[in-house]
């Protein structure tokens, strides 16, 4: 089955710089890639997607890039602000498409 | 914006005492999901549920727990005799389509067996 990896584990960024996540994936045949963010106490929330068909996605000062060739896709939070603190969650869905795989999860901290 | 809910948000039960966890998907959603998450793991998928029975289950997924969609609106978790194990946050979501699309998560229920 799928296998998605994510680094950093932890992340602190000074308030303003910029942030960055890494994940790989094990099955080829995975097509929807979703980032997600979970407050304290809350589920994880979409904050952007990709599918295969797609190198780069943006959403104001969130954009996704995806390189299906080396199985890696990357979250890139621009100007950051301390409501970005949380933590951040890649996943991949596999060939079936109906489950997601979650990577392990960045605890990112931005400091005023 | 339409939501998951969940309830309990957080349940403590004895140890082999059954427990149900309840959700109430999204209106027009036909897919439903439960997953976990054990503390400082990842989460993990644990079961699909589709069209009145279960589509795909993980390897956690064994015969203590069921599912099921007792009406038209809830979908619910059984863990018939807990275990020290299954202490763990417990997510329901649902998914309009089956295939390659976004899932919305509810707030989560923390289960802790003692």
């Amino acid at each position: 089955g799928e296998n998605v990896e994510q680094h950093p584990s932890t992340l602190s960024v000074q308030e303003g710089d910029s942030a960055v996540i890494k994940c790989t994936y094990s099955d080829s045949a995975s097509n929807y890639f979703p980032w997600y963010k979970q407050e304290l106490g809350k589920g994880p929330q979409l904050i952007i997607d990709i599918r295969s068909n797609v190198g780069e996605k943006k959403d104001q000062r969130i954009a996704v890039t995806l390189n299906k060739t080396a199985k890696h896709f990357s979250l890139h939070i621009t100007e950051t602000q301390p409501e970005d603190s949380a933590v951040y969650f890649c996943a991949a869905t596999g060939a079936a498409g109906n489950k997601l795989t979650f990577g392990g999860g960045t605890r990112v901290l931005v400091k005023p | 914006e339409p939501e998951v809910t969940q309830t309990p948000s957080h349940q403590v039960t004895q140890m082999g005492q059954e427990v149900i966890l309840r959700c109430v998907p999204i209106s027009n959603h036909l897919y439903f999901y439960w997953y976990r998450q054990i503390l400082g793991q990842k989460v993990e998928f644990l079961v699909s549920f589709y069209n009145n029975e279960i589509s795909e289950k993980s390897e956690i997924f064994d015969d203590q727990f069921s599912v099921e969609r007792p009406d038209g609106s809830n979908f619910t978790l059984k863990i018939r005799s807990t275990k020290l194990e299954d202490s763990a946050m417990y997510f329901c979501a649902s998914t309009e389509q089956g295939r390659n699309t976004e899932a919305f998560f509810g707030q989560g229920t923390r289960l802790t067996v003692v």
